[in-house]
């Protein structure tokens, strides 16, 4: 079974600063997808980034990118120029592209945006 | 366009009551999935639909619980003779038929059993 660890429960970075946010995953697969996702208080929960697992390409979206490192099975998030809309649980989430449709998360990172 | 919608947004349950929770997915969505966010915690997949068909319900944490999607849009998640453990927010998403597809989250019920 996949599992995905987030090992920081939780993160502060600066207003305009830049923060990473770490996520590791176990498979024995070779075709997936990996994805960011945001929950803010309000708890709708918002895709940010996806990446499929057979490009080497890095995905961005505006002020969000990740570095996917899928010999190391990691896939951290990056934040810059940060803003205080930013302030949100963070979920890194791994999904099948084999059959499977069920998205795999874990345990998620709070971030906080200081002003 | 309208989102996904959950209804009702709380409820609260003494125990041994059964309680059911709905979800409408966004119109033409093939993929239906239910999740269970115990607080400070990810979501955990309990099962998934595909029009009609449940596909998958590997995530169903007992027999007390029982999903359904009789003509492929609405879904009903049902919870017989609630326990206190069962107090989470139970999360419904949608989407397009393939694995690649995002799937949209619907704000979720916050169910609390007393």
């Amino acid at each position: 079974a996949q599992t995905v660890t987030q090992s920081q429960p939780e993160m502060s970075v600066q207003e305009a600063e830049t923060v990473t946010l770490s996520c590791t995953y176990d498979t024995s697969e070779s075709d997936y997808y990996l994805f960011w996702y945001k929950q803010p208080p309000s708890r709708q929960m918002i895709l940010v980034i996806r990446q499929e697992a057979y490009k080497q390409q890095n995905a961005t979206e505006n002020r969000f990118s990740v570095n996917f490192q899928k010999a190391a099975k990691s896939f951290s998030l990056k934040i810059s120029d940060s803003q205080l809309g930013d302030a949100a649980m963070y979920f890194c989430a791994y999904r099948s592209a084999n059959g499977g449709n069920k998205l795999v998360f874990g345990a998620g990172t709070i971030l906080r945006v200081k002003s | 366009g309208a989102g996904v919608s959950q209804s009702p947004r709380y409820k609260v349950a003494k125990r041994g009551q059964d309680v059911a929770l709905r979800c409408d997915p966004i119109s033409g969505h093939v993929s239906l999935f239910w999740y269970q966010q115990a607080l400070g915690q990810g979501p955990e997949f309990l099962t998934y639909f595909q029009n009609e068909a449940q596909l998958d319900k590997s995530g169903l944490p007992s027999d007390r619980f029982f999903a359904e999607r009789p003509e492929g849009s609405v879904s009903t998640l049902k919870i017989q003779r609630t326990q206190q453990e069962d107090s989470a927010v139970y999360l419904c998403a949608s989407s397009l038929a393939t694995s690649y597809n995002e799937q949209f989250f619907g704000p979720g019920t916050r169910l609390t059993v007393l």
